[in-house]
Protein backbone atom coordinates (compact mmCIF):
# COMPACT_ATOMS: atom_id res chain seq x y z
CA UNK A 1 0.00 0.00 0.00
CA UNK A 2 1.36 3.56 -1.18
CA UNK A 3 1.85 5.26 2.88
CA UNK A 4 3.29 8.63 3.68
CA UNK A 5 4.09 8.83 7.43
CA UNK A 6 5.18 12.19 8.96
CA UNK A 7 6.35 12.63 12.55
CA UNK A 8 5.88 14.45 14.68
CA UNK A 9 2.56 15.20 14.86
CA UNK A 10 2.80 18.17 17.11
CA UNK A 11 5.49 20.23 17.76
CA UNK A 12 6.33 23.06 20.11
CA UNK A 13 9.73 25.11 19.72
CA UNK A 14 11.42 28.66 21.01
CA UNK A 15 12.01 31.04 18.74
CA UNK A 16 14.87 31.02 17.15
CA UNK A 17 15.25 26.79 17.42
CA UNK A 18 16.32 24.72 14.68
CA UNK A 19 13.24 22.68 13.23
CA UNK A 20 13.34 19.16 11.89
CA UNK A 21 10.05 17.39 10.57
CA UNK A 22 10.48 13.98 8.73
CA UNK A 23 8.54 12.31 6.28
CA UNK A 24 8.78 8.70 5.42
CA UNK A 25 7.26 6.52 2.67
CA UNK A 26 6.52 3.05 1.80
CA UNK A 27 7.21 2.57 -1.91
CA UNK A 28 9.72 4.43 -4.87
CA UNK A 29 8.25 7.59 -5.94
CA UNK A 30 8.52 9.91 -8.33
CA UNK A 31 8.25 13.42 -6.24
CA UNK A 32 7.87 14.47 -3.15
CA UNK A 33 6.47 17.72 -2.25
CA UNK A 34 6.75 20.08 0.82
CA UNK A 35 4.02 22.06 1.68
CA UNK A 36 2.51 24.70 3.98
CA UNK A 37 -1.15 24.93 5.22
CA UNK A 38 -1.92 27.90 7.07
CA UNK A 39 -5.16 28.50 10.08
CA UNK A 40 -7.01 29.60 7.26
CA UNK A 41 -7.24 26.55 5.25
CA UNK A 42 -4.98 27.23 2.11
CA UNK A 43 -2.04 25.32 1.10
CA UNK A 44 0.74 26.64 -0.64
CA UNK A 45 3.85 24.43 -2.23
CA UNK A 46 7.30 24.76 -0.49
CA UNK A 47 9.61 22.45 -2.42
CA UNK A 48 9.39 19.73 -4.82
CA UNK A 49 12.06 17.01 -5.01
CA UNK A 50 13.05 14.47 -6.90
CA UNK A 51 16.65 14.24 -5.19
CA UNK A 52 19.19 16.09 -2.72
CA UNK A 53 18.46 19.25 -1.31
CA UNK A 54 16.74 22.57 -1.48
CA UNK A 55 16.76 25.48 0.27
CA UNK A 56 14.67 28.51 0.25
CA UNK A 57 15.64 31.14 2.60
CA UNK A 58 15.04 30.08 6.22
CA UNK A 59 13.62 26.46 4.74
CA UNK A 60 15.74 23.74 3.58
CA UNK A 61 14.50 20.11 2.11
CA UNK A 62 16.29 17.23 1.95
CA UNK A 63 15.56 13.71 0.52
CA UNK A 64 17.32 10.17 0.79
CA UNK A 65 16.19 8.08 -2.01
CA UNK A 66 17.30 4.96 -1.18
CA UNK A 67 15.97 5.25 2.90
CA UNK A 68 12.75 6.51 1.37
CA UNK A 69 13.03 9.84 3.63
CA UNK A 70 12.25 13.45 3.41
CA UNK A 71 13.84 16.22 6.27
CA UNK A 72 12.11 19.46 6.31
CA UNK A 73 14.61 21.91 8.24
CA UNK A 74 13.68 25.41 9.73
CA UNK A 75 16.87 27.56 10.89
CA UNK A 76 16.13 30.42 13.17
CA UNK A 77 12.75 29.51 13.65
CA UNK A 78 10.06 32.82 13.98
CA UNK A 79 6.51 32.58 15.27
CA UNK A 80 5.16 33.40 12.04
CA UNK A 81 6.43 29.75 10.95
CA UNK A 82 3.11 28.60 12.84
CA UNK A 83 1.18 26.12 10.38
CA UNK A 84 1.02 22.65 9.53
CA UNK A 85 4.07 21.69 7.20
CA UNK A 86 2.52 18.64 4.95
CA UNK A 87 4.66 16.02 3.11
CA UNK A 88 2.74 14.74 -0.39
CA UNK A 89 4.06 12.07 -2.55
CA UNK A 90 3.78 11.21 -6.46
CA UNK A 91 4.14 7.30 -6.38
CA UNK A 92 4.47 7.64 -10.56
CA UNK A 93 0.71 9.11 -11.59
CA UNK A 94 -0.68 12.46 -10.99
CA UNK A 95 -1.77 12.10 -7.87
CA UNK A 96 -0.44 13.23 -4.88
CA UNK A 97 -0.66 11.21 -1.61
CA UNK A 98 -0.70 13.45 1.29
CA UNK A 99 0.71 12.62 4.89
CA UNK A 100 -1.39 13.98 8.12
CA UNK A 101 0.94 17.18 8.70
CA UNK A 102 2.91 18.81 11.52
CA UNK A 103 1.16 21.11 13.50
CA UNK A 104 4.48 23.45 14.12
CA UNK A 105 3.92 25.91 16.96
CA UNK A 106 6.94 28.63 17.41
CA UNK A 107 6.46 30.30 21.04
CA UNK A 108 7.88 34.33 20.84
CA UNK B 1 2.47 35.77 -8.45
CA UNK B 2 -0.48 33.57 -10.21
CA UNK B 3 -2.50 32.47 -8.12
CA UNK B 4 -5.40 29.49 -8.47
CA UNK B 5 -8.48 31.28 -6.85
CA UNK B 6 -11.36 29.49 -5.75
CA UNK B 7 -14.90 30.69 -5.15
CA UNK B 8 -17.09 30.74 -2.82
CA UNK B 9 -14.83 30.53 0.33
CA UNK B 10 -17.39 29.31 2.48
CA UNK B 11 -20.45 27.46 1.14
CA UNK B 12 -23.42 26.29 3.28
CA UNK B 13 -26.08 24.16 1.50
CA UNK B 14 -29.03 21.55 2.75
CA UNK B 15 -28.33 17.98 2.17
CA UNK B 16 -29.48 16.52 -1.19
CA UNK B 17 -29.61 19.77 -2.83
CA UNK B 18 -26.40 20.38 -5.74
CA UNK B 19 -23.57 22.42 -5.25
CA UNK B 20 -20.84 23.62 -7.97
CA UNK B 21 -17.63 24.86 -6.54
CA UNK B 22 -15.60 26.90 -8.91
CA UNK B 23 -12.29 27.13 -9.42
CA UNK B 24 -9.57 29.67 -11.85
CA UNK B 25 -6.71 27.98 -12.73
CA UNK B 26 -3.45 29.90 -13.80
CA UNK B 27 -4.20 30.80 -17.30
CA UNK B 28 -1.11 28.98 -19.11
CA UNK B 29 -1.86 25.81 -17.04
CA UNK B 30 -3.24 22.37 -18.91
CA UNK B 31 -3.34 20.24 -16.03
CA UNK B 32 -6.16 20.57 -13.34
CA UNK B 33 -7.22 18.91 -9.97
CA UNK B 34 -9.70 18.40 -6.87
CA UNK B 35 -8.58 17.66 -3.46
CA UNK B 36 -10.62 17.83 -0.39
CA UNK B 37 -10.07 17.83 3.11
CA UNK B 38 -12.27 16.34 5.75
CA UNK B 39 -11.74 18.08 9.10
CA UNK B 40 -8.87 16.72 10.81
CA UNK B 41 -8.07 14.57 8.44
CA UNK B 42 -5.52 13.69 5.55
CA UNK B 43 -5.83 16.28 2.50
CA UNK B 44 -7.34 13.69 -0.19
CA UNK B 45 -6.65 13.48 -4.10
CA UNK B 46 -10.66 13.43 -5.86
CA UNK B 47 -9.50 14.64 -9.68
CA UNK B 48 -7.07 15.05 -12.11
CA UNK B 49 -8.14 16.62 -15.15
CA UNK B 50 -6.58 17.36 -18.66
CA UNK B 51 -7.31 17.86 -22.39
CA UNK B 52 -11.28 18.29 -21.35
CA UNK B 53 -10.89 14.99 -20.27
CA UNK B 54 -10.66 13.05 -16.18
CA UNK B 55 -7.24 11.37 -16.87
CA UNK B 56 -7.46 10.31 -13.48
CA UNK B 57 -10.05 9.66 -10.42
CA UNK B 58 -9.93 8.11 -6.67
CA UNK B 59 -12.75 5.81 -5.31
CA UNK B 60 -14.23 8.56 -3.49
CA UNK B 61 -14.86 10.28 -6.95
CA UNK B 62 -18.18 8.18 -7.46
CA UNK B 63 -21.44 8.83 -9.86
CA UNK B 64 -22.28 11.90 -7.46
CA UNK B 65 -19.34 14.12 -8.47
CA UNK B 66 -18.75 15.39 -11.84
CA UNK B 67 -16.07 18.10 -13.13
CA UNK B 68 -16.02 20.26 -16.33
CA UNK B 69 -14.03 23.13 -17.53
CA UNK B 70 -17.07 24.90 -19.36
CA UNK B 71 -15.43 28.30 -21.14
CA UNK B 72 -11.75 27.48 -21.01
CA UNK B 73 -10.76 29.21 -18.12
CA UNK B 74 -13.06 27.85 -14.89
CA UNK B 75 -12.92 24.40 -13.58
CA UNK B 76 -15.80 23.08 -11.70
CA UNK B 77 -16.68 20.12 -9.37
CA UNK B 78 -20.43 19.42 -9.52
CA UNK B 79 -21.89 17.58 -6.40
CA UNK B 80 -25.19 16.24 -7.55
CA UNK B 81 -27.08 15.43 -3.95
CA UNK B 82 -25.22 16.35 -1.24
CA UNK B 83 -24.45 13.81 1.91
CA UNK B 84 -23.35 15.27 5.37
CA UNK B 85 -20.22 13.82 4.81
CA UNK B 86 -19.22 15.60 1.71
CA UNK B 87 -18.64 18.62 4.69
CA UNK B 88 -14.75 19.60 3.97
CA UNK B 89 -12.56 21.84 2.27
CA UNK B 90 -12.09 21.14 -1.45
CA UNK B 91 -8.88 22.27 -3.01
CA UNK B 92 -8.95 23.18 -6.20
CA UNK B 93 -4.86 22.89 -8.02
CA UNK B 94 -3.14 23.30 -11.39
CA UNK B 95 -0.16 22.40 -13.15
CA UNK B 96 1.19 23.79 -16.65
CA UNK B 97 2.30 20.42 -17.77
CA UNK B 98 2.16 17.55 -15.91
CA UNK B 99 2.54 18.05 -11.90
CA UNK B 100 4.97 15.02 -11.64
CA UNK B 101 7.96 17.31 -13.16
CA UNK B 102 6.19 20.56 -12.47
CA UNK B 103 4.77 20.47 -9.17
CA UNK B 104 1.55 22.15 -8.09
CA UNK B 105 -0.19 25.56 -7.27
CA UNK B 106 -3.25 25.53 -5.20
CA UNK B 107 -5.95 27.33 -4.68
CA UNK B 108 -7.47 28.34 -1.10
CA UNK B 109 -10.14 26.35 -0.53
CA UNK B 110 -14.22 25.96 -0.52
CA UNK B 111 -15.06 25.26 2.83
CA UNK B 112 -18.47 23.16 2.37
CA UNK B 113 -20.60 22.51 4.85
CA UNK B 114 -24.02 20.02 3.97
CA UNK B 115 -26.28 20.31 6.78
Amino acid sequence: KNEVEQSPQNLTAQEGEFITINCSYSVGISALHWLQQHPGGGIVSLFMLSSGKKKHGRLIATINIQEKHSSLHITASHPRDSAVYICAVSFGNEKLTFGTGTRLTIIP
Amino acid sequence: EPEVTQTPSHQVTQMGQEVILRCVPISNHLYFYWYRQILGQKVEFLVSFYNNEISEKSEIFDDQFSVERPDGSNFTLKIRSTKLEDSAMYFCASSPRTGLLYGYTFGSGTRLTVV
